[in-house]
């Protein structure tokens, strides 16, 4: 069973077009990520949610819209894509525990990436 | 704004060397430094460090974490070809993971 997985794997699409990307996790963790790979392998965070709540939102334009029906599914909805856009995004999985000082993250689980190419 | 800077950001070895990835960071709030192995796919986690000076290790891998000096190093002794990946370091500060840009290490046969 896959722990962290994405839908699809592969997107490809054109300029102006809408597009989801499905990501649901079987590990019971409360915190699910979207982060954005550009071509140089750099990993950005874009959102976190946790137990359904919006808790990150990096900058990321308003095109970008992640809904958490439940705690075990973040999905990303992208409006009016761009060429901008087109990058592996990943979804990634941790369970907080409480320590001192608030909560711990623990290691973020992640999915196998969905690959977006925009013509 | 948090930030991780990774060194070198590439590295061409042979099997059987020793190759050593560095981490240095710049954040608010830290909680932990991670490493991860990045092959084609997802990135798979390597170590999570917390404390100072305790060093971690997995077979032929070992990382260190400094927090005086705000770095960390990822060793990895005896190398094969399937070590040959991108090799991120993130950090752990005001609930999010930043990463560095990775470091693409190359093992030739």
């Amino acid at each position: 069973d896959t722990a962290v997985s994405q839908t699809p794997k592969y997107l490809v699409t054109q300029m102006g077009n809408d597009k989801s990307i499905k990501c649901e996790q079987n590990l019971g963790h409360d915190t699910m990520y979207w982060y954005k790979q550009d071509s140089k392998k750099f990993l950005k965070i874009m959102f976190s949610y946790n137990n359904k709540e919006l808790i990150i939102n990096e900058t990321v334009p308003n095109r970008f819209s992640p809904k958490s029906p439940d705690k075990a599914h973040l999905n990303l909805h992208i409006n009016s894509l761009e060429l901008g856009d087109s990058a592996v995004y990943f979804c990634a999985s941790s369970q907080d525990i409480p320590g001192p000082g608030g909560y711990s993250n623990q290691p973020q689980h992640f999915g196998d990436g969905t690959r977006l190419s925009i013509l | 704004e948090d930030k991780v800077v990774q060194s070198p950001l590439s590295l061409v070895v042979h099997e059987g060397d020793t190759v050593t990835l560095n981490c240095s960071y710049e954040v608010t709030n830290f909680r932990s430094l991670l490493w991860y192995k990045q092959e084609k796919k997802a990135p798979t986690f390597l170590f999570m460090l917390t404390s100072s000076g305790i060093e971690k290790k997995s077979g032929r891998l070992s990382s260190i974490l400094d927090k005086k000096e705000l770095f960390s190093i990822l060793n990895i002794t005896a190398t094969q070809t399937g070590d040959s990946a991108v090799y991120l370091c993130a950090v752990l500060a005001n609930s999010k993971l930043t990463f560095g840009k990775g470091i693409t290490l190359s093992v030739r046969p």
